[in-house]
């Protein structure tokens, strides 16, 4: 089951934060967040396991509650070249190392 | 070091014909997946393998076969080709460790008349 990612779309100007949620029905054991630009394959952004972590990779972090079953990737100070689309991969507890991928959430950022 | 390689990137196919997607990695990964990824559908899960002559379905596997001879290959095979099957296709890889990657090739986009 795919896990429900929102918003569906965000525009947004350079320099303002965004924050995207990805949220599961099943106990969840870790979390991946990637970044696809059209036409390409989609690129890894960073991965969580539950214990309820945290992690950053720039001006993009993210969070992992593991008791929700919900993640949130949030991007501070957006550049032009976080336009995109974002998936959040899930794998359940007691599941394959196989990450089931949400339905997206495009990203825009204006000049 | 290549990564993983798809073939072909494009292809036509017209209604019943078969025809199979290469998948190829070079980094020595146990797990590998294939995906489609159609408008607003995000990427769904085809198969999946978690090592040579292990495959399993994922979410929408009808109308598509795959096999896992080598470590290296995960081919997919389309046996008669429906236009909802029109889709872009990913192959994924990735080690068993929990922490690591999952790498996708380039993609094959796939239109079926």
């Amino acid at each position: 089951q795919q896990p429900v990612q929102s918003p569906q779309a965000v525009i947004l100007r350079e320099g303002e934060d965004a924050v995207i949620n990805c949220s599961s029905s099943k106990a969840l054991y870790s979390v991946h967040w990637y970044r696809q630009k059209h036409g390409e394959a989609p690129v890894f952004l960073m991965i969580l396991l539950k214990g309820g972590e945290q992690k950053g990779h720039d001006k993009i972090s993210a969070s992992f509650n593991e008791k929700k079953q919900q993640s949130s990737l949030y991007l501070t100070a957006s550049q032009l070249s976080y336009s995109g689309t974002y998936f959040c991969g899930t794998e359940r507890t007691g599941g394959s190392y196989i990450p089931t991928f949400g339905r997206g959430t495009s990203l825009i950022v204006h000049p | 070091n290549a990564g993983v390689t798809q073939t072909p990137k494009f292809q036509v196919l017209k209604t019943g014909q078969s025809m199979t997607l290469q998948c190829a990695q070079d980094m020595n990964h146990e797990y590998m997946s294939w995906y489609r990824q159609d408008p607003g559908m995000g990427l769904r899960l085809i198969h999946y393998s978690v090592g040579a002559g292990i495959t399993d379905q994922g979410e929408v596997p009808n109308g598509y076969n795959v096999s896992r001879s080598t470590t290296e290959d995960f081919p997919l095979r389309l046996l008669s080709a429906a236009p909802s099957q029109t889709s872009v296709y990913f192959c994924a890889s990735r080690t068993q460790g929990a922490r690591d990657i999952q790498y996708f090739g380039a993609g094959t986009r796939l239109s079926v008349l």
